[in-house]
């Protein structure tokens, strides 16, 4: 089973600083690696597919980047709006498994 | 637009069974793999299990194997999850969620708003 470690498990920042949250693998999961935005009371929204992918909608403050077992999801300016919990997910190859990491909770400062 | 709405959920007492739904709309239902996905009260999110666009192909989480069984009416537009021998450490909120497309289809891009599951005595 692949165990992704998410660091920090939180992050204190202000609004307009950036965000650096990391995603580690316990083995190479190539790049079949997305992150979503987490809200309270909310399910989850796609904000990365394929490592550096953004999806339909998604502000250009966000990316993604890593391949193999390390991966970064960087907030370039932070809005208020962009205070959450974010979950890195990954598919293992076979069988076709799914996991997320323990999650990075973004606070303001 | 599109959606996804689950339902069935509610109060069980250990051991017991439940059935949950996940009606999609505004897109081709049978063209996707669809997912489960639970959030235990103030926990991270947890896979559950996935199955094909055509229902051939079912995969689970250990921690529901042989327990939870996934399905699908593809004329219905529904996906469902069967749970079965329900425990204490089942309680969350379970989520349907629909594979991303193209390059993006190991990914789940669009939510449902999550029905609750307590199990309980």
């Amino acid at each position: 089973e692949i165990v992704l470690t998410q660091s920090p498990a939180t992050l204190s920042l202000s609004p307009g600083e950036r965000a650096t949250l990391s995603c580690r693998a316990s083995q190479s999961v190539s790049s079949y690696l997305a992150w979503y935005q987490q809200k309270p009371g909310q399910a989850p929204r796609l904000l990365i597919y394929d490592a550096s992918n953004r999806a339909t909608g998604i502000p250009a403050r966000f990316s993604g980047s890593g391949s193999g077992t390390d991966f970064t999801l960087t907030i370039s300016s932070l809005e208020p709006e962009d205070f959450a919990v974010y979950y890195c997910q990954q598919r293992s190859n076979w069988p076709p498994l799914y996991t997320f990491g323990q999650g990075t909770k973004l606070e303001i400062k | 637009q599109v959606q996804l709405v689950e339902s069935g959920g509610g109060v069980v007492q250990p051991g017991r069974s439940l059935r949950l739904s996940c009606a999609a709309s505004g897109f081709t239902f049978s063209s996707y793999g669809m997912h489960w996905v639970r959030q235990a009260p103030g926990k991270g999110l947890e896979w559950v299990a996935v199955i094909s666009y055509d229902g051939s192909n079912k995969y689970y989480a250990d921690s529901v194997k042989g327990r939870f069984t996934i399905s699908r009416d593809n004329s219905k537009n529904t996906l469902y999850l069967q749970m079965n021998s329900l425990r204490a450490e089942d309680t969350a909120v379970y989520y349907c969620a629909k594979e991303g497309i193209a390059v993006a289809r190991d990914a789940f891009d669009i939510w449902g708003q999550g029905t609750m599951v307590t199990v309980s005595s």
